[in-house]
């Protein structure tokens, strides 16, 4: 069956480092998005990709960055982790716009 | 701000007994989606309705769409204890790029 799998599921890191997400999909779809998830807040769109070397900023893009170098894959980069960028991580895709999201199941990251 | 804001927060009932979510949003959308996000696990899709649709069912679940007031209901009939689950709204908004945008959630406890 297809998937969208993430990983780490969980990861601690310092503040200052570099760390990256990853996010793997077998459904072959073109659209990619990356969402955070906090308390109070539900999901809010850090990044997203309509393909192959498209991505774009969402509402909380600041200190993150993506790359989509393939349709699998949308790794999403902290360049330099801050303690406000503790949070659930959650990457979705979708076969076409309209149509439902499918998600992974999250990267609980805790920066201290 | 979101586009989309559930209402309550927090239910809790009884098995046996219906739950009713309510969503509403700020400006025209394409469709509207719920989704359910089980503890520490990704959203999974539930049911999309679009903006000329007034009222989907799918088995236990019964969305209503009225887009004179922005507002949509997720009704759970006969609710069960393995219902319980975070249930969220989000809406496909063609000014917003085609993203979906998601409101905080209601938190739903059914009790055994």
């Amino acid at each position: 069956d297809a998937e969208i799998t993430q990983s780490p599921r969980h990861k601690i890191t310092e503040t200052g480092r570099q760390v990256t997400l990853a996010c793997h999909q077998t459904w072959n779809h073109n659209n990619m998005f990356w969402y955070r998830q906090d308390l109070g807040h539900g999901l809010r769109l850090i990044h997203y990709s309509y393909g192959v070397q498209d991505t774009n900023k969402g509402e909380v893009s600041d200190g993150y960055s993506v790359s989509r170098s393939n349709t699998e894959d949308l790794p999403l980069t902290l360049e330099s982790a801050a303690s406000s960028q503790t949070s659930v991580y959650f990457c979705a895709s979708r076969v076409t716009l309209n149509s439902p999201l499918h998600f992974g199941n999250g990267t609980r990251l805790t920066v201290t | 701000s979101q586009q989309g804001e559930e209402d309550p927060q927090a239910l809790s009932i009884q098995e046996g007994e219906n739950a009713t979510m309510n969503c509403s949003y700020k400006t025209s959308i394409n469709n509207l989606q719920w989704y359910r996000q089980n503890s520490g696990r990704g959203l999974v899709h539930l049911i999309l309705i679009r903006s000329n649709e007034r009222e989907k069912h799918s088995g236990r679940l019964r969305v209503t769409l009225d887009t004179s007031k922005k507002s949509s209901s997720l009704l759970i009939t006969a609710s069960r204890a393995a219902d319980t689950a975070s249930y969220f709204c989000a809406t496909d908004v063609q000014e917003y790029g085609n993203k979906l945008v998601f409101g905080a959630g209601t938190i739903l406890r059914v009790k055994s």
